[in-house]
């Protein structure tokens, strides 16, 4: 049972190119979420999808795009990489059957994006 | 609007020692709370939550946390430090409502010295 898969865990860009991050899960989740990490300042939500079909802003959508391919898998598209995007970038996921409790519960491992 | 205080970016304890990782929250409604812990290159797991239950909440690991409305904390403890309990540790609230954003405290690194 392999949780949450992110790909890759690794990536340099230089300003300007695009990219898309790429996450699926395996527990049969309706809830999904992107977050970065970056020091001293915790995970800030990106976008999240509720269910299959929907997804939602953040407190930072600005500069990225996300979708919901299907049940399972939820991408990250970065148009046009901005050196302040440089950052660790989590998925997670969530039963989310639960009204109100809506935190992630299953984190991938990240992917590392440094942005020339 | 919510947010996370958490005091102190290190914490530095001997195996042993009691643990105590302090997390204050503002909400202007009914907070969920949450701790979540991070271990070297990997993702968050969750520790513990509280949903309005229990006040007192027990997590993995043996941690645990109290909610106290009255002083708006959350702290995570636990009586006895072990090597392995080295990693960083998040507090992040949401709100009752069902709202998917969950705010992030900074984090807290925990330090065990042999």
């Amino acid at each position: 049972n392999a949780g949450v898969t992110q790909t890759p865990k690794f990536q340099v860009l230089k300003t300007g190119q695009s990219m898309t991050l790429q996450c699926a899960q395996d527990m049969n989740h309706n809830s999904m979420y992107w977050y970065r990490q970056d020091p001293g300042m915790g995970l800030r939500l990106i976008y999240y999808s509720a269910s299959e079909g929907t997804t939602d802003k953040g407190e930072v959508p600005n500069g990225y795009n996300v979708s919901r391919l299907n049940k399972r898998e939820f991408s990250l598209r970065l148009e046009s990489a901005a050196p302040s995007q440089t950052s660790v970038y989590f998925c997670a996921s969530r039963d989310g059957r639960n009204r109100g409790d809506n935190q992630p519960q299953h984190f991938g491992d990240g992917t590392r994006l440094s942005i020339l | 609007a919510q947010s996370v205080t958490q005091l102190g970016s290190h914490v530095s304890v001997s195996e042993g020692a009691l643990v105590l990782l302090r997390c204050n929250y503002s909400s202007s409604v009914p907070p969920y709370l949450f701790w979540y812990v991070q271990y070297p290159n990997q993702g968050l797991q969750l520790l513990l939550k509280y949903t309005s239950a229990a006040t007192l909440v027990k997590g993995i690991n043996g941690f645990e946390a109290e909610f106290k409305k009255s002083e708006t904390s959350f702290h995570l403890t636990k009586p006895s430090a072990h090597m392995s309990d080295a990693a960083e540790y998040f507090c992040a609230v949401s709100d009752q409502a069902g709202g998917f954003k969950t705010i992030f405290g900074a984090g807290t690194r925990l330090f065990v010295k042999a």
